[in-house]
């Protein structure tokens, strides 16, 4: 079974700094996507960014890019240039390629941007 | 654009009660999914669907029934409600397909008292 952990439960930056999530996961797939996700106060789920583990290159989505590290089985999430609007909990997930691709969540990190 | 609908936003159930969670989705997407979110946690898979007809078990499915007539409603059923039912349910959908993201409704919040 697979699992996603995020050892960071909150974190908290100032305005206009860089923040860095951090994802682990354990799966013994070879082909998979990982997601990071943000849930805002009112609770909706907004995909951030997402990444292909066969591809090499790292994903961005404009302020946001992606640290892959597929031996280490690492994801982490950079936000640069934080805005107040970035708070909210993060939530890294994995998907199989395979079958119904079922999402699996970590625990989330919950970020503060404090002006 | 509708997207993935889900009702009621709230509810509060007195133990042993029963109610039926909705979710429609208008975006013609063959899989649809049930996740609850404890609090401070992330979601859990309680069942999913594949296509109209289609159901299988998630990761938390004891105490839940789902049903999947069309490909749009995927309702979930809580036939004896219990306080550890209390919890936020989200409902998903995506494209059949590599590389398609789940699109999630906003949520109910049901407290079991």
């Amino acid at each position: 079974a697979q699992t996603v952990t995020q050892s960071q439960p909150e974190m908290s930056v100032q305005e206009a700094e860089t923040v860095t999530l951090s994802c682990t996961y354990d799966t013994s797939e070879s082909n998979y996507y990982l997601f990071w996700y943000k849930q805002p106060p009112s609770r909706q789920m907004i995909l951030v960014i997402r990444q292909e583990a066969y591809k090499q290159q790292n994903a961005t989505e404009n302020r946001f890019s992606v640290n892959f590290q597929k031996a280490a089985k690492s994801f982490s999430l950079k936000i640069s240039d934080s805005q107040l609007g970035d708070t909210a909990m993060y939530f890294c997930a994995f998907v199989r390629i395979q079958g119904a691709q079922k999402l699996v969540f970590g625990q989330g990190t919950r970020l503060t941007i404090n002006p | 654009n509708a997207g993935v609908t889900q009702t009621p936003k709230f509810r509060i159930l007195k133990i042993g009660q029963s109610m039926t969670l909705q979710c429609t989705q208008d975006m013609n997407h063959n899989y649809m999914y049930w996740y609850r979110q404890d609090p401070g946690m992330g979601l859990k898979l309680i069942y999913y669907s594949v296509g109209a007809g289609i159901t299988d078990k998630g990761e938390v499915p004891n105490g839940y029934n789902v049903s999947r007539s069309t490909t749009e409603d995927f309702p979930l059923r809580l036939e004896l409600a219990a306080p550890s039912q209390t919890s936020v349910y989200f409902c998903a959908s995506r494209y059949q397909g590599l590389n398609q993201p789940q699109h999630f409704g906003d949520g109910t919040r049901l407290s079991i008292l």
